[in-house]
């Protein structure tokens, strides 16, 4: 049981590169999230999916394409990376319809956009 | 707007110490507090709180709401060095998002 698993660890891209962040989860959870974690402002919700096929903007969507792939799997998009995305990405999993609001964290992805 | 202001912002102790973390929010049809340790990497789940006044315990660690105040606080006692972290408060609300504090630091010297 691996819980919540993201690829890759870290990554560099130029200015206006694409590239997608991967996520999968084995606790079948029907929701999951994508965050973004900057230096003193907490997570911030970037996008989320409340079961499988739907999938709703979060705090900060803008230039970021989501999909959820099976109840396993959600990835991130950045289609033109800024340097304003630089950050650490966390991808989280939770039992939404249970009413148990924990979400599990997978271990996160360093980006640094140049 | 939902919001969640969690404070000190970082916080420097010695070891034995005792501490206490304080989140507040403003939230439409509060559904639950949370709180999360996180060290290097992801955050672990430490807390969730739903009742007022009923308090949490797990180890050294304790958390209770206050839904009166719209608050919470965290205490940790005996602090040692392995408490060293980031601690993060979130609230739930009707939208049933989970909406993050900026985190408190904590430092835990020997």
């Amino acid at each position: 049981n691996a819980g919540v698993t993201q690829t890759p660890k870290f990554q560099v891209l130029k200015t206006g590169q694409s590239m997608t962040l991967q996520c999968a989860q084995d606790m079948n959870h029907n929701s999951m999230y994508w965050y973004r974690q900057d230096p003193g402002m907490g997570l911030r919700l970037i996008y989320y999916s409340a079961s499988e096929g739907t999938t709703d903007k979060g705090e900060v969507p803008n230039g970021y394409n989501v999909s959820r792939l099976n109840k396993r799997e959600f990835s991130l998009r950045l289609e033109s990376a800024a340097p304003s995305q630089t950050s650490v990405y966390f991808c989280a999993s939770s039992f939404w319809s249970r009413g148990a609001d924990t979400q599990y964290f997978g271990p996160g992805t360093r980006l640094t956009v140049l | 707007e939902d919001k969640v202001v969690q404070s000190p912002l970082s916080l420097v102790v010695h070891e034995g110490d005792t501490v206490t973390l304080n989140c507040s929010y403003e939230v439409t049809n509060f559904r639950s507090l949370l709180w999360y340790k996180q060290e290097k990497k992801a955050p672990t789940f430490l807390f969730m709180l739903t009742s007022s006044g009923i308090e949490k315990k797990s180890g050294r660690l304790s958390s209770i709401l206050d839904k009166k105040e719209l608050s919470s606080i965290l205490n940790i006692t005996a602090t040692q060095t392995g408490d060293s972290a980031i601690y993060l408060c979130a609230v739930v609300g009707n939208t049933g998002k989970l909406i993050f504090g900026q985190g408190t630091t904590l430092q835990v010297k020997p």
